[in-house]
């Protein structure tokens, strides 16, 4: 994989539904996976940073996990409100020279309906 | 603590016309990256400063440049402007003590190319 991936694109629960995203990024020459949650008409917020294989990050219903090796991560969202409605963007930062910008994906948009 | 600010929030350009858009990081922030997000496009990487000097650049054209100031306020420049240029930029402001250091996005300026 040499871009970042997400998927879903697109996503619509009904409130109270829990619910996952995938984000792929390249294995090789990994250094730092991020989580941001972008809202509509607002700026982008970080929801977690990750480095080691095997992390798992935890901020009140949302968790986030990561697999260095296999190059994947997974953000949770358990017990969606309206107010989780947003675009959730995964960025993977690599390990010097050119691999060392922040490579963001497409992002997943979550609906989450009353 | 005042967030990351960009100005101007909005502009309407001519196709062969220059832009420069400017960003106040947050205080005590040294590094400012710039981004450009355009409709089924992620954010794409433009470039990132810290302390006045470049650190990382994007595969864009040398239409576009950057430059930090010595109070790590930084402004983006676009010359002869095309119309594939319209899109949102965002720059973000870290600490960069570390390199996991979270990124704080600023509300972006929304450039439109007639």
């Amino acid at each position: 994989i040499l871009n970042v991936e997400q998927s879903p694109q697109s996503l619509h629960v009904q409130e109270g539904d829990s619910t996952n995203f995938t984000c792929s990024f390249p294995s090789s020459n990994f250094y730092a996976l991020h989580w941001y949650r972008w809202e509509t008409a607002k700026s982008p917020e970080a929801l977690f940073v990750m480095t080691l294989n095997g992390d798992e990050k935890k901020k009140g219903r949302i968790s986030a996990t990561l697999n260095t090796k296999e190059g994947y991560s997974y953000l949770y969202i358990k017990g969606s409100q309206p107010e989780d409605s947003a675009t959730y963007l995964c960025a993977s930062r690599g390990s010097g020279g050119s691999n060392y910008k922040l490579t963001f994906g497409k992002g997943t948009l979550l609906t989450v309906n009353p | 603590k005042a967030g990351v600010t960009q100005t101007p929030r909005y502009l309407i350009k001519t196709r062969g016309q220059q832009v420069t858009l400017s960003c106040s990081p947050i205080s005590g922030h040294r590094s400012v990256s710039w981004y450009q997000q355009t409709p089924g496009q992620g954010l794409q990487f433009l470039f990132e400063y810290f302390s006045e000097t470049q650190r990382n650049k994007g595969n864009f054209p040398g239409r576009f440049s950057g430059r930090q100031f010595s109070n790590s306020r930084s402004e983006m420049n676009v010359s002869t402007l095309e119309l594939g240029d319209s899109a949102l930029y965002l720059c973000a402001s870290s600490l960069l003590i570390l390199d996991t250091d979270t990124q704080y996005f600023g509300p972006g300026t929304r450039l439109t190319v007639l």
